[in-house]
């Protein structure tokens, strides 16, 4: 039961360019929703968040969008760097349990 | 935002053998979690460990195969036994509430 799913496992994207990265869910009993990204051989880092009661959140050049109709939340990375070359996950948080559940992952290749 | 590290950052062993990973967290935090993942995969929550108790495993994941341990506030140990090549993964260890922060991961390798 894949309850968090990114369904583009790459993104290739230009220097400077908008970076779209897109995450489905199916429980709507989700708290919070977060990005975090990760580079070969590191942990994780969390980027950003928002809270189910929000539909946009922007920190810097990320932003999140929330549509909790189609349980669909997505990051904006603008303008995109060669350092955001990483992997992104999504995940969703229930506090019930205070459980964090992880997409498969989104695999960004920012050409210089 | 805690500063978490792991021991060892990675080791290759034999099958039917163990392997105690160790995590420190530069604050004390009252759950920490276990994750695994594996190539090229998602993360996976193996447990919750909260200091004076037993662990909390999450399905698919048993106590025999990966128990926890969790003497402090600051640490705790997850051993992986009787290693088998599908054991080959990442394990990481975290704390947090939503935002949880990640250690750097143990690379295991089973031969």
């Amino acid at each position: 039961d894949q309850q968090v799913k990114q369904n583009s496992p790459s993104l290739s994207v230009q220097e400077g360019r908008i970076s779209i990265l897109n995450c489905d869910y199916t429980n709507s009993m989700f708290d919070y929703f977060l990005w975090y990204k990760k580079y070969p051989a590191e942990g994780p880092t969390f980027l950003i968040s928002i809270s189910s009661i929000k539909d946009k959140n922007e920190d810097g050049r990320f932003t999140v969008f929330l549509n909790k109709s189609a349980k669909h939340l997505s990051l904006h990375i603008v303008p995109s760097q060669p350092g955001d070359s990483a992997v992104y996950f999504c995940a969703a948080y229930k506090a019930a349990g205070n459980k964090l559940t992880f997409g498969g992952g989104t695999r960004v290749l920012v050409k210089p | 935002s805690a500063v978490i590290s792991q021991k060892p950052s990675r080791d290759i062993c034999q099958r039917g053998t163990s392997l105690t990973i160790q995590c420190q967290v530069d604050s004390q935090v009252t759950m920490m979690f276990w994750y695994r993942q594996q190539p090229g995969q998602s993360l996976t929550l193996i447990a919750t460990a909260n200091q004076g108790s037993e662990a909390t495993y999450e399905s698919g994941f048993v106590i025999d195969k990966f128990p926890i341990s969790r003497p402090n506030l600051t640490f705790s140990t997850l051993t992986v036994s009787n290693l088998s090549p599908e054991d080959s993964s990442i394990y990481l260890c975290s704390v947090g509430g939503y935002e949880q922060y990640f250690g750097p991961g143990t690379r295991l390798t089973v031969t």
